[in-house]
């Protein structure tokens, strides 16, 4: 099955700790984006990237870093420099080929910081 | 102005009751519109694409008016399932990126 795979589902971690969240996808799809979403807001873009080692800042990218070796791969990671890291963090790719814009979204990681 | 707006709801309808939700948006070059479906604690799930004047899908129809700045989304019939959140988006940043509402929740009833 093609997709879009995010793990954990769950992550707790201690303030001040340094955490990764995984994004693979299988779709073959260009383009790939990281969201974080909190309650009564809407999805806000942290990162994303078009290419294979190439990424661009969204909206609210401090305290967050990216790499991109792998074209199925997207890991970011929520680093002690971010104030508030407690979240709903949303991965999402596209094709970039095809005159099309739809991302679509892996099922998330809600991570939560104390 | 935020660039995306939705009314948060809740949108209370009883089972097969027509609704219809509205999303203004700020940037008139925006060309691209999407609405997803999101259930409580799961990811969104892309719903439908607008890139002309509307579109429709079964129970489902979205419509742009350019004119006024706003995207709908009207539901026929409604069922149960339909209870959700639902959020719309505009392409932005030169097509590289999606720029969401804060969603309008539905919430379906006997």
């Amino acid at each position: 099955d093609g997709g879009i795979t995010q793990s954990p589902k769950y992550l707790f971690r201690k303030e001040g700790q340094n955490v990764t969240l995984s994004c693979e996808q299988n779709l073959n799809h260009d383009a790939m984006y990281w969201y974080r979403q909190d309650p009564g807001q809407g999805l806000r873009l942290i990162y994303y990237s078009q290419i294979v080692n190439d990424f661009q800042k969204g909206d609210i990218a401090e305290g967050y870093s990216v790499s991109r070796e792998k074209k199925e791969s997207f890991p970011l990671t929520v680093t002690s420099a971010q104030k508030n890291p407690t979240a709903f963090y949303l991965c999402a790719s596209r094709m970039v080929a095809v005159s099309s814009y739809e991302q679509y979204f892996g099922p998330g990681t809600r991570l939560t910081v104390t | 102005r935020k660039e995306v707006e939705q009314d948060p709801g809740p949108f209370n309808v009883p089972e097969g009751a027509t609704v219809a939700f509205n999303c203004t948006y700020s940037n008139s070059a925006s060309q691209s519109f999407f609405w997803y479906r999101q259930d409580c604690r799961k990811e969104p799930k892309l719903l439908m694409s607008v890139y002309s004047s509307g579109n429709e899908d079964g129970r489902f129809t979205a419509q742009l008016n350019r004119a006024s700045q706003y995207i709908s989304l009207l539901i026929r019939d409604s069922k149960l399932s339909d209870s959700a959140t639902y959020l719309c988006a505009i392409l932005t940043g030169g097509g590289n990126k999606l720029t969401f509402g804060t969603g309008t929740q539905l919430k379906v009833e006997l």
